[in-house]
């Protein structure tokens, strides 16, 4: 199993400019997620689904926009990117019954965006 | 929402030395509290969690206490090795679905086992 797959894994952009992170994921998860990982900050949620057609906002979804239009994929979209948008992206994805399971979050290798 | 406070944000030990890391939490209704190893360059993986019926869990080297009077829970990691180098991040959820199911996490500590 591929587990979360997540592309590109380094990107460069300049201000202003949109992009699209892509996730796709295999083991049929309902749950996705997006976090943005930046030094002392830990991990912070930007957007997140429990299923398809299903999205909501995190912590910190300001320039960020998220669709689901499948169970396998997630994709994030800057619309119009920032320096302050500068980080390290993670997707993530697990199981969604709001019982017995644990839930567990498996996250993809990660993207690393800088915007000059 | 959730908040969860992580402590101490850098730690620094001997191998062989025991590490605690400890959390705190803000949400009563909190129920479910992982913790994730991310070692350098690599992505975040679960390594021991614990539900709020559970007041301790371990895995070998590693164990789990929980409080919910206090809303604070701790990892512990016994006879350290080098390969226990990396950062480590806590995180609390709730389990009632929607909202509740967001999981939010603490600025991670980073852990540094010293041969």
């Amino acid at each position: 199993n591929a587990g979360v797959t997540q592309t590109p894994k380094f990107q460069v952009l300049k201000t202003g400019q949109s992009m699209t992170l892509q996730c796709a994921q295999d083991m049929n998860h309902e749950y996705m997620s997006w976090y943005r990982q930046d030094p002392g900050m830990g991990l912070r949620l930007i957007h997140y689904s429990v299923g398809a057609g299903i999205t909501d906002q995190g912590e910190v979804p300001n320039g960020y926009n998220v669709s689901r239009s499948t169970t396998e994929d997630f994709p994030l979209r800057l619309l119009s990117a920032a320096p302050s948008q500068t980080s390290v992206y993670f997707c993530a994805s697990s199981y969604y019954s709001g019982g017995a399971n644990t839930g567990e979050l498996f996250f993809g290798e990660g993207s690393r965006l800088t915007v000059l | 929402g959730e908040n969860v406070e992580q402590h101490p944000s850098t730690l620094s030990v001997q191998e062989g030395d025991s590490a605690v890391i400890k959390c705190t939490y803000s949400d009563s209704a909190s129920n479910y509290f992982p913790w994730y190893k991310q070692e350098l360059g690599k992505r975040p993986q679960l390594i021991i969690d614990i539900r709020s019926n559970v007041g301790e869990k371990k895995d070998q080297r590693i164990a789990v206490t929980l409080n919910k009077t206090a809303k604070h829970f701790s990892l512990h990691i016994t006879e350290t090795q080098p390969e226990d180098s990396a950062v480590y991040f806590c995180a609390g959820r709730g389990d009632s679905g929607g909202s509740n199911y967001k999981l939010t996490f603490g600025k991670g500590t980073l852990l540094t086992v010293n041969p």
